[in-house]
C-alpha cells in the first residue's frame, strides 16, 4: 500500500506563519479528499481539518487547509506553543480494493 | 457529537488473539463505513481494515491479510477487529475511525512472551 509524502520536521517562531506539505497520487489525493491530524504528545491524533479545508466546530480559524492536484498543505497562522505537535496528513486511496493511506508525519517545533 | 470508544486491548502471547471492540453514537452508524487503523509505539500511522456499511465489502492492509476480521453489528452499533496468530509487531495503539475521518481514543494491544 502506498504512502503520502510530508517533511520530517518543520519549525517557526510564535506568531509565524507556518506551511506543511503532503504530496500523493492519482489514485489518492488526487481524486479523494485530505485530512489533516495534531497528535499532542502522548494522546490519541485529533481530526484537524477534513474535506481538504473544512474544520471541526470550535476549532480556531488559525489552522486552514488546501488542496491542489495531487498536493495538500497545512497552514498554521499565529504559530503558538501549544501547537507544537505531531502532524499527518490522510486520503483514500481508490486503488487494491480501497485503503487510507497516510503521510509520515511531520514534527512541528515552536521555537 | 461523534463518539468512537475502542475496548478490548491487552497484553497477550505471540501467537495469541484477541478481539477488539469499537462502540458508537451520535451518528448514524449505518451511514458509514468503518476501519481500523494502528500506531506503534513511537511510530506513523498505519491503516488495518475496512468494512462497508452493509459488511459487503472488506478490505485489509497485507501485513495482516489471512489473520485479522474485521466485522460489525449494525443493531448494536458497533465494529470488531479479530486478532488472531498475533505477532511482536502487531503491538500498537488501535484507533476505530468513520470513514471520513472522526477517531476514538484507541487501545493498547502488546503482543509479547
Amino acid at each position: 500500500q502506498s504512502m503520502l509524502t510530508q517533511p520530517p520536521s518543520a519549525s517557526g517562531t510564535p506568531g509565524q506563519r507556518v506551511t506543511i506539505s503532503c504530496s500523493g497520487s492519482s489514485s489518492n489525493i488526487g481524486k479523494n479528499t485530505v485530512n489533516w491530524y495534531q497528535q499532542l504528545p502522548g494522546t490519541a491524533p485529533r481530526l484537524l481539518i477534513y474535506s481538504n479545508n473544512q474544520r471541526p466546530s470550535g476549532d480556531p480559524d488559525r489552522f486552514s487547509g488546501s488542496k491542489s492536484g495531487t498536493s495538500a498543505s497545512l497552514a498554521i497562522s499565529g504559530l503558538q506553543s501549544e501547537d507544537e505537535a505531531d502532524y499527518y496528513c490522510a486520503a483514500w486511496d481508490d486503488s487494491l480494493n480501497g485503503h487510507w493511506v497516510f503521510g509520515g508525519g511531520t514534527k512541528l517545533t515552536v521555537l | 457529537q461523534v463518539q468512537l470508544v475502542e475496548s478490548g486491548g491487552g497484553l497477550v502471547k505471540p501467537g495469541g488473539s484477541l478481539r477488539l471492540s469499537c462502540a458508537a453514537s451520535g451518528f448514524t452508524f449505518t451511514d458509514y463505513y468503518m476501519s481500523w487503523i494502528r500506531q506503534a509505539p513511537g511510530k506513523g500511522l498505519e491503516w488495518v481494515s475496512y468494512i462497508s456499511d452493509s459488511s459487503t465489502f472488506t478490505n485489509y492492509a497485507d501485513s495482516v491479510k489471512g489473520r485479522f476480521t474485521i466485522s460489525r453489528d449494525n443493531a448494536k452499533n458497533s465494529v470488531y477487529l479479530h486478532m488472531n496468530s498475533l505477532r511482536a509487531e502487531d503491538t500498537a495503539v488501535y484507533y476505530c475511525a468513520r470513514n471520513d475521518g472522526y477517531w476514538g481514543q484507541g487501545t493498547l494491544v502488546t503482543v509479547s512472551s
